[in-house]
């Protein structure tokens, strides 16, 4: 089936660590994206991606980084940088420019110690 | 830059109401698309309805209903006979119309339906 599969669901990691999560996509889509949601502050945008080999900051782009060395794939890492990255992340892409509708993954809940 | 504002940060109503979620939004563009996401209880986001800013007609899906006052820059949806299964966290997202494909949410209202 198609589909955005993210990976892990959960993930513990010990403050000062690193930690990327996966995101890939079998939906053919150009455009994906990466939000992190927390309670009362609804999605915000991290980073998203328009075209293979580029992406762009979103809101909250600080301490964290991209890459989109393939269409199916744009992995998120959490770096050390990000004071606060105890949060749940969600992935998504989007088909044709103007439809605009969103696909979504299960999304991954971070958690650092 | 673009906001969306979501002022209702929950809300119950009983089962078979109609009820009202609001958005507003502020943009200087012209032609854009605004969304409602439907987050679950088991936080799978899906879309419930889509406007096109330069469509004048309201969109519809079913129970779900959008009212677009442009000159206001406000997006509600109505949610008509509402049903148990509605019950979950709804977004109001923007997407500029030009070739930018970044997308803003709302923080959300949590709706509660009750039996």
């Amino acid at each position: 089936d198609g589909g955005i599969t993210q990976s892990p669901k959960y993930l513990f990691r010990k403050e000062g660590q690193n930690v990327t999560l996966s995101c890939e996509q079998n939906l053919n889509h150009d455009a994906m994206y990466w939000y992190r949601q927390d309670p009362g502050q609804g999605l915000r945008l991290i980073y998203y991606s328009q075209i293979v080999n580029d992406f762009q900051k979103g809101d909250i782009a600080e301490g964290y980084s991209v890459s989109r060395e393939k269409k199916e794939s744009f992995p998120l890492t959490v770096t050390s940088a990000q004071k606060n990255p105890t949060a749940f992340y969600l992935c998504a892409s989007k088909g044709g420019r103007f439809t605009g509708e969103l696909f979504f993954g299960e999304g991954s809940r971070l958690t650092v110690l | 830059a673009q906001t969306v504002t979501q002022s209702q940060p929950e809300m119950s109503v009983q089962e078979a109401e109609t009820v009202t979620l609001s958005c507003t939004y502020d943009t200087s563009e012209n032609n854009y698309y605004l969304f409602w996401y439907k987050q679950p209880p088991s936080r799978q986001m899906i879309l419930v309805i889509r406007q096109e800013a330069y469509k004048q007609q309201n969109a519809t899906e079913n129970r779900f209903s959008v009212n677009f006052q442009k000159a206001a820059k406000s997006f509600s949806l109505k949610i008509s006979d509402s049903q148990l299964g509605d019950t979950a966290m709804y977004f109001c997202a923007f997407m500029k119309g030009n070739r930018d494909d970044k997308i803003i949410f709302g923080k959300g209202t949590r709706l509660h339906i009750l039996p």
